[in-house]
């Protein structure tokens, strides 16, 4: 069983369009994320949810809505879409702070976003 | 404010050889957990090591070993008996542990390539 999954793998879409990646994990966590991976390869964090609630939001522009309808599911749903959104989304989950050994977090395989 | 430098953009080692990929980082938190990451080709992101601030000891898993300095901010992974399939983009991260705070922040990587 995945532990993080995430779809769709591959997303290929028009400027203007709007899309939704959706990510679900099984793991029991409390805390699930979005991660942007752009073409250096570099991983910023976007959002982040804990038990349903929006704990951090990372100046990302308002196209761009996170929804959490229950703590195994967190979605990204982005409106209008830019080329400048073309990157890989990541989903991660992890325990809540102070619960666990090591605080890791498990990414999902990621989602290639290409906005032509 | 948080933050994990990698300085090495790219690394090569000859199989059978260790190599050491450098990690500092800048924290006011009083207590965070150091982590790096690997990210293959395929793209996904694989958990290696972690390492807390309070731990004496430096982490250890398999071929792979965190060298921990605190006073110097620096959390190096070491990789021994390198093998082909450790080519890969590593990531060092750091995560604090505060409510409001509770995000993974990554390094810029470094790229691997291991020779035969």
């Amino acid at each position: 069983d995945t532990a993080v999954s995430q779809t769709p793998k591959y997303l290929v879409t028009q400027m203007g369009n709007d899309k939704s990646i959706k990510c679900e994990q099984n793991l029991g966590h409390d805390t699930m994320y979005w991660y942007k991976q752009d073409s250096k390869k570099f991983l910023k964090i976007m959002f982040s949810y804990n038990n349903k609630e929006l704990i951090i939001n990372e100046t990302v522009p308002n196209r761009f809505s996170p929804k959490s309808p229950d703590k195994a599911h967190l979605n990204l749903h982005i409106n209008s879409l830019e080329l400048g959104d073309s990157a890989v989304y990541f989903c991660a989950s992890s325990p809540s702070f102070g619960t666990g050994d090591s605080y890791g977090y498990t990414f999902g395989s990621g989602t290639r976003l290409t906005v032509v | 404010a948080q933050k994990i430098t990698q300085t090495q953009p790219g690394m090569f080692v000859q199989e059978k050889e260790a190599v050491t990929l450098d990690c500092t980082y800048d924290t006011s938190d009083p207590s965070y957990g150091l982590f790096w990451y690997k990210q293959p080709s395929s793209g996904e992101m694989i958990f290696l090591i972690y390492q807390g601030s309070y731990d004496q000891q430096n982490a250890t898993e398999g071929r792979y070993s965190l060298n921990f300095q605190k006073a110097r901010k620096s959390a190096n992974l070491v990789i021994s008996a390198s093998q082909l399939g450790d080519s890969a983009m590593y990531f060092c991260a750091m995560r604090g542990i505060s409510y409001n705070t509770d995000k993974l922040i990554f390094g810029t990587g470094t790229r691997l390539q291991v020779f035969p």
